[in-house]
Formats: structure tokens, C-alpha cells, sequence
């Protein structure tokens, strides 16, 4: 059971902007740090953002992530057909003493 | 060059059990927290367990009591015991490294994943 919520599907034109919300609680997003993971099809997860708004180096600047209270945020601008893939934030949860992923987003180009 | 590569994934009856293993090469699983994700067929990302670099672990309400996360530090693998399978554990299972620098984790490593089906 997904205790951060996501909504299931985003979509958006090549070049545009497309933004993912990620709701948790004070027990999760509101105490520690978001990750964003990208899924491609058919392959494992791979991580996207780190400590909320952080990019690993082979991440393109397109991809921005932000947190503010229990909710955070990705966003891909100049949206590429190569970005079609689920989407997953992902934080720490302090009363479950466990990791917590969001339900997850489909994004279509 | 960094790869984990999971194995003993299967097909099981309900009640069975199964132990996964993850080999890794390019750091040493001792030095690491690892973790053990799952995801069912056409659904969503969920952690299983966890095991600290100093032997501690967490688990998830639903594995607890009947899944057991382990580590060899000569064969630098993780493990995943399962038992008690139930259905609602057919899931690929991921060995993913939590790297963490300053107080903030990521999983920065992910395998390719086993699958796990248990049915009758």
C-alpha cells in the first residue's frame, strides 16, 4: 500500500512542460528528504532526483525536483518522446520505520 | 564497474519458500545499506527490506516475520529469505544499494530483477 500519492497520468506535447505532485504526511515528506525515481518499460527503476532537488550528473537539467511541507514536486520541461516512462517519488517514513514509494505516474509524450 | 544480479526467483506454491540472492560487484555490500524492492506485475514500487552496514534491519509490515534479509560478506551477496509465501508476494524483486551521504539516502544501484510467482 503507496502512502505518497501521485497522480496516475500526465502527458504533454514534445517541448512542453509537465509537472508531478507527490503528496505524503509529517511522518514522511514533511521530515525527510524526496527521491524521484525514473522506470522506463521493461527495465528497473533508476534514480532521477536526490535529496529533493538534486540531479545525479548524467541527468539532463530538464528534470528539477522541489519539496515544500508534506508535498514535493518534479518537473520535466522540454518534454522529449524519451521521457515516456513511470515516475516514482520515494521518502523515509518515520512512523512506519520504512521507505515509502508514490503510487506512481505514467507520463505520455 | 557496478552490478548487482539477482537470483533464485521462481515459481512457488502459497506457503513455500524461496531465498533470493544478489551478487555484487563494483563496492562491498558490507560497507552499504541495502534494500530489497518489490513490484507486482503492472503495478507500483514497494520496499521490502532493509539491512544497515551494521548488520541492523527493517522490514516492511507486510514481509515482517516472514521474510529475512541477510548478507556474506565473503561472497559479497544480499539475500532475501521468504517464507510463508503468499500470493500477494508475486512481485519482481529488486537488490537495490542505498547510498547515503550527509544524512540523506538514495537508491543509487538497482539490479535487474527476479521474479517471484506463487500460485498453485
Amino acid at each position: 500500500q503507496s502512502v505518497l500519492t501521485q497522480p496516475p497520468s500526465a502527458s504533454g506535447t514534445p517541448g512542453q512542460r509537465v509537472t508531478i505532485s507527490c503528496s505524503g504526511s509529517n511522518s514522511n515528506i514533511g521530515s525527510n528528504i524526496v527521491n524521484w525515481y525514473q522506470q522506463l518499460p521493461g527495465t528497473a527503476p533508476k534514480l532521477l532526483i536526490y535529496s529533493n532537488n538534486q540531479r545525479p550528473s548524467r541527468v539532463p537539467d530538464r528534470f528539477s525536483g522541489s519539496r515544500s511541507g508534506t508535498s514535493a514536486s518534479l518537473a520535466i520541461s522540454g518534454l522529449q518522446s524519451e521521457d515516456e516512462a513511470d515516475y516514482y517519488c520515494a521518502a523515509w517514513d518515520d512512523s512506519l520505520n520504512g521507505y515509502v514509494f508514490g503510487t506512481g505516474t505514467k507520463v505520455t509524450v | 564497474e557496478v552490478q548487482l544480479v539477482e537470483s533464485g526467483g521462481g515459481l512457488i506454491q502459497p506457503g513455500g519458500s524461496l531465498r533470493l540472492s544478489c551478487a555484487v560487484s563494483g563496492f562491498t555490500v558490507t560497507n552499504n545499506y541495502m534494500n530489497w524492492v518489490r513490484q507486482a506485475p503492472g503495478k507500483g514500487l514497494e520496499w521490502v527490506s532493509l539491512i544497515y552496514s551494521g548488520g541492523s534491519t527493517d522490514y516492511a509490515n507486510s514481509v515482517k516475520g516472514r521474510f529475512t534479509i541477510s548478507r556474506d560478506n565473503s561472497r559479497n551477496t544480499l539475500y532475501l529469505q521468504m517464507n510463508s509465501l503468499r500470493a500477494e508476494d508475486t512481485a519482481v524483486y529488486y537488490c537495490v544499494r542505498d547510498f547515503c551521504s550527509g544524512g540523506a539516502c538514495a537508491f543509487d544501484y538497482w539490479g535487474q530483477g527476479t521474479l517471484v510467482s506463487v500460485a498453485s
